[in-house]
């Protein structure tokens, strides 16, 4: 699998964009790129998963470039309830995923 | 739709006493399960997964083993626990099409 790097933490305001870039500099082409959500004492949540170029839901969007070896989660005006641990990803399927620590996003008032 | 159940969601349990944990899962057919553990303030460490009924692979060596007696129930059990074995235990499936994974609300066990 895959190894992914992200920052350990990030802090931010209500209102403002939140961008979290994840390294994959080892990903392979058949990898895809996902990122999950976790709240405290619950299980992660799937947010968004993307190959390339660029995915956009209702929660998130995936920036991907050509290379693939990195990938930016974007969380568009970021509230309270956002706040939460962030995990990037990157595998074929879902098979035997790795969570690493994740990125802590705190959003303040 | 799909959903994942776990119990108990809290346990406390003396060392050396013998663990149950169960996950079942509603809607799907055949899924990948997995069994992860996640100690206070860490990312999740893969214990178990399965691709079958009777099929369990082991990602670490420890005190816990895993069941699949029917397809969509996994079972985490061990006979002794250690006080290492304090942690927040989820559950998930695997759902091939969309490639992901579908958490349950997980159990926190207190070893003491």
């Amino acid at each position: 699998l895959a190894k992914t790097t992200q920052p350990i933490s990030m802090d931010s305001y209500e209102g403002q964009e939140v961008n979290i870039t994840c390294s994959h500099n080892n990903i392979a082409t058949n990898d895809y790129i996902t990122w999950y959500q976790q709240f405290p004492s619950q299980g992660p949540r799937f947010i968004i998963q993307g190959y390339k170029t660029k995915v956009t839901n209702e929660v998130a969007s995936l920036f991907i470039p050509a290379d693939r070896k990195s990938s930016t989660l974007s969380l568009p005006r970021v509230s309270l309830s956002d706040t939460a641990v962030y995990y990037c990803l990157v595998g074929e399927g879902d098979y035997k995923l790795s969570f690493g620590a994740g990125t802590t996003v705190t959003v303040r008032a | 739709s799909q959903t994942i159940h776990q119990w108990p969601a809290t346990l406390v349990q003396p060392v050396g006493s013998p663990l149950s944990l169960e996950c079942t899962v509603e809607g799907t057919s055949n899924p990948n399960l997995y069994w992860y553990r996640q100690a206070a303030g860490r990312g999740l460490q893969l214990l178990f997964y399965s691709v079958g009924i009777g099929q369990i692979s082991s990602e670490v060596p420890q005190n816990l083993s895993a069941s699949r007696p029917q397809d969509r129930q996994f079972i985490l059990s061990s006979k002794k626990l250690l006080l290492s074995d304090s942690g927040f235990y989820l559950c998930a499936w695997g759902d091939l099409y969309q490639e992901t994974q579908y958490f349950g609300p997980g159990t926190r066990l207190l070893v003491l």
